[in-house]
């Protein structure tokens, strides 16, 4: 079972803004950078965001992330039905000394 | 191109064992921490065990502590996984995926393709 909480699913029309939350504790989110990964149908995951915020070479500005606390966000601005896959928060977490993954949100495009 | 292939993949049965590998090229293998994940069908990832850039410090979730055996040839460019008594539980589909810097930081930027274990009797 996992640390980091994330809603299970998630939806929007084109063109909307879909935000993911991730909540966690001290021991991950709340000492440790986070990164979140897209997961298309089939396919291995990709790195989405790096260090909280920041985003790979290749990755649309649409996909943003922040961090408060001990919880996470992914949002997505200006949906695209390419957009509709699984994405996942993960962070390193000191008290079981290993890295962990949210729970998933399966994200819908209407 | 920098690439992950995983192989070794398979139908075990519950008590087995079984080693993955794990074939990079493309980078310098020899710079980067390692890491496998995993994906039980129709779930979500979950990260197995991962390995320093030298071999000298490896991490292993609970799930996989006392059973399984992440290590490294970088004179071969592999990474490998050895699962000894093995659980219906465990299969899933193994990933292997590579660090985006030479330090730890969870971010993977690489991932194989993945390889099938299945451990059904």
């Amino acid at each position: 079972q996992s640390v980091l909480t994330q809603p299970p699913s998630a939806s929007g029309t084109p063109g909307q803004r879909v935000t993911i939350s991730c909540s966690g504790s001290s021991s991950n989110i709340g000492r440790n950078t986070i990164n979140w990964y897209q997961q298309l149908p089939g396919t291995a995951p990709k790195l989405l965001i790096y260090s909280d915020n920041h985003r790979p070479s290749g990755v649309p500005d649409r996909f943003s992330g922040s961090k408060s606390g001990t919880s996470t966000s992914l949002a997505i601005s200006g949906l695209q039905s390419e957009d509709e896959a699984d994405y996942y928060c993960a962070a390193w977490d000191d008290s079981l000394n290993g890295y962990v993954f949210g729970t998933g949100t399966k994200v819908t495009v209407l | 191109e920098v690439q992950l292939l995983e192989s070794g993949g398979g139908l075990v049965q519950p008590g087995g064992s079984l080693r993955l590998s794990c074939a990079a090229s493309g980078f310098i293998f020899s710079d980067y921490p390692m890491s496998w994940v995993r994906q039980a069908p129709g779930k979500g990832l979950e990260w197995v065990s991962g390995i320093s850039d030298s071999g000298d410090d490896t991490y292993y979730a609970d799930s996989a502590k006392g059973r399984f055996t992440i290590s490294r040839d970088n004179s071969k460019n592999t990474l490998y996984l050895q699962m000894n008594s093995l659980r219906a539980e465990d299969t899933a589909v193994y990933y292997c995926a590579k660090e985006m810097w030479r330090g730890w930081s969870g971010a993977f930027d690489i991932w194989g393709q993945g390889t099938m274990v299945t451990v059904s009797s």
